[in-house]
């Protein structure tokens, strides 16, 4: 079957500007989970998601980000007013359950210009 | 603070030689421990992952890591390396009860002819 897939793939946009990066999980997976991941580094954990609501959000770095899951599936990680400093690939993940194999997507790689 | 740390930044091996990758974790606790794989333009893949139990563990493509707990170390091993294992490869760690990873911040691997 499909696996994770995040789109758009490369987005590049202006300081200030407000973006929406998009992932679509494995079907049937429950929980899903955003990463950040800057050059040289690993990824760092974002938010995650039990269907629909957000267990976990303690990774986002301050309010301009934002993720929702409306319907258990599709999420969308939201940046407003993106600053440079945002500019980095974020990764989508999904698992089964929480305790289960994460499975990532390629990524969105975000340059703010 | 839980950290993990990747001592090396690159590693360089010749085809056909064997391969270790150094981990260390500083956690209170044993954590959930895990190594991925990331190729150019592909998705985070799990290669393997500890959580109790037999300390040498094996993975996907060949790939074994050993949890040692005097060390605190998970370092990953593979007899024989192959030109196609060359990417980043990413050590993590999850505190019990979390199954979010904390990444290291990698080590490249450059494989010679």
């Amino acid at each position: 079957g499909a696996g994770v897939s995040q789109t758009p793939s490369n987005k590049v946009t202006e300081k200030g500007k407000y973006v929406e990066l998009r992932c679509d999980p494995i079907s049937g997976h429950t929980a899903l989970y955003w990463y950040r991941q800057s050059l040289g580094q690993g990824p760092e954990f974002l938010i995650y998601f039990q269907g629909t609501g957000a267990a976990d959000d303690s990774g986002l770095p301050n309010d301009r980000f934002f993720a929702v899951r409306p319907e258990g599936s599709v999420s969308t990680l939201k940046i407003q007013r993106t600053e440079r400093g945002d500019s980095a690939v974020y990764l989508c993940a999904s698992s089964v359950g929480t305790q289960e194999t994460q499975y990532f997507g390629p990524g969105t790689r975000l340059l703010v210009l | 603070a839980q950290s993990v740390t990747q001592p090396d930044i690159h590693i360089t091996v010749s085809e056909g030689a064997s391969l270790e990758l150094r981990c260390n974790y500083s956690y209170g606790a044993t954590p959930y421990l895990f190594w991925y794989v990331q190729s150019p333009g592909q998705g985070l893949q799990l290669l393997l992952k500890y959580f109790s139990g037999d300390t040498l563990v094996q993975g996907i493509k060949g790939f074994e890591a050993e949890f040692k707990r005097s060390q605190s170390s998970f370092n990953l091993r593979k007899p024989s390396v192959h030109w196609s294992d060359a990417a980043e490869y990413f050590c993590a760690a999850a505190s019990g009860g979390s199954y979010i990873p904390t990444f290291g911040r990698g080590t490249s691997l450059i494989v010679h002819p």
